[in-house]
């Protein structure tokens, strides 16, 4: 089942700007990861947050943690045209089963 | 060296007909993964296993089955073809420790 849910579903923006997308879930967590997959290709691990913290960098990437809203944001500065390509937020439980959002689509035109 | 690699990468068969889809991985992970996504780009879990346990989606028909021969292979064998199996198969690994997926390029199966 889908716990996570993502929003937008789509996002354009131009180069330069910054992009933020957001993940609800719903049942308690032991972390949240983000996953970055390009057209036709795998996924690829973005950043894992612990329940325990609030925010994590990781270069132009930054992810907040509120767990009490059961929510997370994805932002990334000074977008690329390479990250264009589809977000996904994956909650792990406690059964260490990862629970999955639809995504978002990003596109940062040129 | 690719640390997730499945084979075939395209794959296009027959109704009823029995495929095959291979993973291996090369990064010592203690758990493999089978998932599914569809054309609206959801992901379903179909199989995480370890050595130690197999955990089955229980919405995934019995025509699925995974065979693991080792520790850093996880084969994914589906029996009688259906149209609604089309879709991108993508296997995955990870250290159940540390929670990191790592995922291979996919495998797109269309049926006829």
């Amino acid at each position: 089942s889908q716990q996570g849910e993502e929003d937008p579903q789509a996002l354009s923006i131009q180069e330069g700007e910054n992009a933020t997308m957001n993940c609800s879930y719903k049942t308690s967590i032991n972390n949240l990861q983000w996953y970055r997959q390009n057209s036709g290709r795998g996924l690829v691990h973005l950043i894992l947050i612990r329940s325990n913290e609030r925010e994590k960098h990781s270069g132009r990437l930054r992810v907040t943690l509120d767990t009490s809203k059961k929510s997370s944001s994805l932002l990334i500065t000074a977008s690329r045209a390479a990250d264009t390509a589809s977000y996904f937020c994956a909650t792990e439980g406690s059964n260490y089963q990862l629970i999955w959002g639809a995504g978002t689509k990003l596109i940062i035109k040129p | 060296d690719t640390a997730v690699s499945q084979t075939p990468k395209y794959l296009v068969t027959q109704m009823g007909n029995d495929k095959s889809i291979k993973c291996e991985q090369n990064l010592g992970h203690d758990t493999m993964y089978w998932y599914k996504q569809d054309s609206k780009k959801f992901l379903k879990i179909m199989f995480s296993y370890n050595n130690k346990e197999l955990i089955i989606n229980e919405t995934v028909p019995n025509r699925f089955s995974p065979k693991s021969p080792d520790k850093a292979h996880l084969n994914l064998h589906i029996n009688s073809l259906e149209l609604g199996d089309s879709a991108v198969y993508f296997c995955a690994s990870s250290q159940r420790s540390t929670g990191e997926l790592f995922f291979g390029e996919g495998s797109r199966l269309t049926v006829l």
